[in-house]
């Protein structure tokens, strides 16, 4: 089965620092997606940013970008220019490939504090 | 286009009632999915619907049901609730639920029981 692991509880970063959130994942699958979701206070959940596995190239949106190291099984998340909108909970997901199912498989999720 | 909607966004209830949710994907999504948040456990997967069939299921006991209408609708129902389904559950919706396609979740509906 696979297993996704956030092992940062709580990260705080300074308006317009940069901040790297963690997150390793276990799979024998060679094909999946990685995903990091936004959860504000009392909002909904919203996609930040996607990998596609067998794509060797970190994607990157705007001030978001991910470090991918499939041999590691690692899937860091930074954020550069911190905002103080960008404080919210942060979740890793895992999405299998090899099947046809939205099933996402979560991380505990990181609480990002940015301070101004 | 109007987001995932749910309702009711927020529902009080004793124990050993039974609850409906109900989640109505963005406009031509035929895929969703349900999802149980609670704090201690996290973000779990519920089970997933495409063209009124499930599709998947997580590990969860058979008090917990859904189903899918012929308009994509989708609505999950707990029957004799425990102080444990005290949660926020939210739905996702896709175009078709494959591989490539983003999931767009909805404001969730948040559980108490009592």
């Amino acid at each position: 089965a696979q297993t996704v692991t956030q092992s940062q509880p709580e990260m705080s970063v300074q308006e317009a620092e940069t901040v790297t959130l963690s997150c390793t994942y276990d799979t024998s699958e060679s094909d999946y997606y990685l995903f990091w979701y936004k959860q504000p206070p009392s909002r909904q959940m919203i996609l930040v940013i996607r990998q596609e596995a067998y794509k060797q190239q970190n994607a990157t949106e705007n001030r978001f970008s991910v470090n991918f190291q499939k041999a590691a099984k690692s899937f860091s998340l930074k954020i550069s220019d911190s905002q103080l909108g960008d404080a919210a909970m942060y979740f890793c997901a895992y999405r299998s490939a090899s099947y046809n199912t939205d099933k996402l498989i979560f991380g505990t999720g990181t609480r990002l504090q940015v301070f101004p | 286009k109007a987001g995932v909607t749910q309702t009711p966004r927020y529902l009080i209830k004793t124990r050993g009632q039974q609850v409906t949710l109900s989640c109505s994907p963005i406009s031509g999504h035929r895929s969703v999915s349900w999802y149980q948040q609670t704090p201690g456990q996290g973000l779990q997967f519920l089970f997933e619907y495409f063209s009124e069939t499930q599709r998947n299921k997580g590990n969860f006991p058979g008090r917990f049901s859904g189903r899918q209408f012929s308009n994509s609708r989708s609505e999950m129902n707990v029957s004799t609730l425990e102080l444990g389904d005290s949660a926020l559950y939210l739905c996702a919706s896709s175009l078709m639920g494959q591989r490539q396609e983003t999931q767009y979740f909805g404001p969730g509906t948040r559980l108490l029981v009592l």
